[in-house]
């Protein structure tokens, strides 16, 4: 079974300055797709990025992108100039690509980041 | 667009009684899933449903059973809530297998 491990329960940055989340996963397969996902205070799931692992290249969206060793099968994200609106629950999460194409996403126990004024 | 759309957002039941989370999504997605989240926990797949008319268990489907509907709708029924069942419950469904997962905005529910 695949497992995905966070292992930064908290975390905390000054506004405007950068931050990393990490981000571990174990899977024997090859194709796969990983995911940030946020969730703010309202309790909805936003997608913020996704890597497939058959592209060499790091993701980027906007202010946020990821690192992605595959090799070492770590995910990390980077928030840049922090906002007050990122503070939230992030959440990485995995999914294969494989079998009927309908797998659910296996997801970490999420980092609560913390964005101070 | 309303995307996907949970119903209700919260509830409050005793023990033993029964209840149907619904689930309806708009984006003509084929796949669609219930999680559970636990205080500290990430979200859990309780049951997927690939298309209309098929359904697959996720990791933690003791205590629950699911209906696909129709292409749309796809629900979530406790026959016997227990106090374990407490936890705040999402939906969401993806287009395809190469797309990402859109969540419902999820429901608390809570078993005394």
């Amino acid at each position: 079974a695949q497992t995905v491990t966070q292992s930064q329960p908290e975390m905390s940055v000054q506004e405007a300055e950068t931050v990393t989340l990490s981000c571990t996963y174990d899977t024997s397969e090859s194709d796969y797709y990983l995911f940030w996902y946020k969730q703010p205070p309202s309790r909805q799931m936003i997608l913020v990025i996704r890597q497939e692992a058959y592209k060499q290249q790091n993701a980027t969206e906007n202010r946020f992108s990821v690192n992605f060793q595959k090799a070492a099968k770590s995910f990390s994200l980077k928030i840049s100039d922090s906002q007050l609106g990122d503070a939230a629950m992030y959440f990485c999460a995995y999914r294969a690509y494989s079998g009927g194409g309908a797998d659910g996403l296996t997801f970490g126990k999420g980092t609560h980041l913390i964005i101070q004024p | 667009n309303a995307g996907v759309t949970q119903t209700p957002k919260f509830q409050v039941l005793k023990t033993g009684q029964s209840m149907t989370l619904q689930c309806a999504q708009d984006m003509n997605h084929n796949s669609m899933y219930w999680y559970r989240q636990d205080p500290g926990m990430g979200l859990r797949l309780i049951y997927y449903s690939a298309s209309e008319g098929t359904t697959d268990k996720g990791e933690v489907p003791n205590g629950y059973n699911v209906s696909r509907l129709n292409k749309r709708e796809f629900s979530l029924r406790l026959e016997s809530a227990a106090p374990s069942q407490t936890s705040v419950y999402f939906c969401a469904s993806r287009p395809n297998r190469e797309g990402s997962a859109f969540f419902g905005q999820g429901t608390r529910l809570t078993v005394v």
